[in-house]
């Protein structure tokens, strides 16, 4: 099994639609973060948590909202999906511990690929 | 304006020979990068790093150079494999990587032909 998941894979929706798209893991990394990545650009990070308490903006987060429900879930919200949010979108998680108190290496989930019409 | 930058978005190479694969970054202040490898309709996956500290890290085929005096590295695999074949982002981190930012290339898809 995948050690992180992420539903669902595909979603078409309409402009002015909530929608919500979830990432699980099984790797107990605290640290998790969403990014989206557009065709011929590189990944751009919407927001982290580092702990079901602390959540952070990242580079890009107008118009998103998460939420951290538990170590093992975090989720991404588009309050009302405009059609410039048509992207790639994954998860990622990183365990400080792992590497000297650095998070850099991140283990990515497979990724939600999103329409917005 | 873009602080890491992969200017070729594509490189073909023949089985067996070197591919080099090439990034440039803008920001000083960054001290760690990594190279991640993404399949289609795969997620990322860590492929080496290297520290500001180093000027080389080597891990089988994969070798990762960094001139930081230019702000540029480079990930070299020799030899090439089809199984190369991906898309290759170049990434960077700073304050000690604690902040969790990875900042991302656009990539640079690699076609090892046989």
């Amino acid at each position: 099994d995948a050690d992180v998941t992420q539903t669902p894979r595909n979603r078409i929706t309409k402009t002015g639609k909530r929608i919500m798209l979830e990432c699980s893991q099984t790797k107990g990394h605290d640290r998790m973060y969403w990014y989206r990545q557009d065709p011929g650009l590189g990944l751009r990070l919407i927001y982290y948590s580092f702990d079901v308490k602390d959540i952070n903006k990242g580079e890009i987060s107008d118009g998103y909202s998460v939420s951290r429900q538990a170590q093992a879930k975090f989720s991404l919200s588009l309050e009302s999906a405009i059609p410039n949010q048509t992207a790639l979108y994954f998860c990622a998680t990183s365990d400080p511990r792992l590497a000297g108190g650095r998070t850099d290496t991140q283990y990515f989930g497979p990724g939600t690929r999103l329409t917005v019409l | 304006d873009q602080q890491v930058k992969q200017n070729s978005p594509s490189l073909s190479v023949q089985e067996g020979r070197i591919s080099i694969l090439n990034c440039d970054y803008t920001n000083s202040m960054f001290d760690y990068f990594l190279w991640y490898k993404k399949y289609p309709a795969e997620g990322p996956t860590f492929l080496i790093s290297i520290s500001s500290i180093k000027d080389k890290n080597e891990d089988g085929r994969f070798t990762v150079f960094l001139n930081k005096s230019a702000k540029h590295l480079s990930l070299h695999i020799v030899p090439s494999q089809p199984g190369d074949s991906a898309v290759y982002f170049c990434a960077a981190s700073a304050l000690g990587g604690s902040q969790g930012n990875l900042i991302f290339g656009k990539g640079t898809k690699l076609s090892v032909k046989p």
